[in-house]
């Protein structure tokens, strides 16, 4: 079946922008992870969402950080007036359950200017 | 501290050699260790996960985790070119959060 998706592959953006990042998961899977991952880092843990709640929002860096999902299945990442230390890579992971094993999408690449 | 602990690497080993990577990790309370392998500009895909002490094996690979002294490690036996990538611990918590490690990069040498 399909895997994660996450839409757009690469976003260019210049400093102040708002920009939209969006995760569709694997079919059936209530649990979403945000991350952002770094040039040489590991994956840098967000937000984690169980159905449609946002479960555990404690690694949201500030208040420009939101992420929703609606309808318990696409998630949307928001960062409001970006700054240049937001271009990263933004990874999507879903699982079918929270204590399951989480399935990375292909992340979008930001580069804010 | 970091809340999961990596050596950076590289880490370079011949072809047919075993490569050992480890990991230590804070939070006592911790109930689930994933392997993740990440070639460059690709995400991260699942290689072993450990729940209990002792050693988990799966072809020429064995998770080893030791509660007590919070360390989780991972073997390669018959390591080849096709290992060569960044490997990353990852520890998942009461609240099903999961933080990783920076990753250690591992070449594997023909």
């Amino acid at each position: 079946g399909a895997g994660v998706s996450q839409t757009p592959s690469n976003k260019v953006t210049e400093k102040g922008k708002y920009v939209e990042l969006r995760c569709d998961p694997i079919s059936g899977h209530t649990a979403l992870y945000w991350y952002r991952q770094s040039l040489g880092q590991g994956p840098e843990f967000l937000i984690y969402f169980q159905g449609t709640g946002a479960a555990d929002d404690s690694g949201l860096p500030n208040d420009r950080f939101f992420a929703v999902r609606p309808e318990g299945s696409v998630s949307t990442l928001k960062i409001q007036r970006t700054e240049r230390g937001d271009s990263a890579v933004y990874l999507c992971a879903s699982s079918p359950q929270g204590a399951g094993t989480q399935y990375f999408g292909p992340g979008t690449r930001l580069l804010v200017l | 501290q970091k809340e999961v602990e990596q050596n950076s690497g590289p880490l370079s080993v011949p072809e047919g050699a075993i490569a050992s990577l480890n990991c230590t990790y804070s939070d006592r309370g911790s109930q689930s260790f994933f392997w993740y392998r990440q070639y460059s500009g690709k995400s991260p895909e699942l290689i072993m996960f450990i729940y209990s002490n002792g050693d988990k094996e799966d072809g020429r690979f064995t998770a080893q985790l030791n509660k007590a002294s919070q360390y989780v490690s991972l073997l390669i036996r018959d390591s080849q070119p096709s290992d060569s990538a960044t490997y990353l611990c990852a520890v998942k918590g009461n609240n099903n959060d999961m933080r990783f490690g920076a990753g250690t990069r591992l070449t594997v040498k023909p």
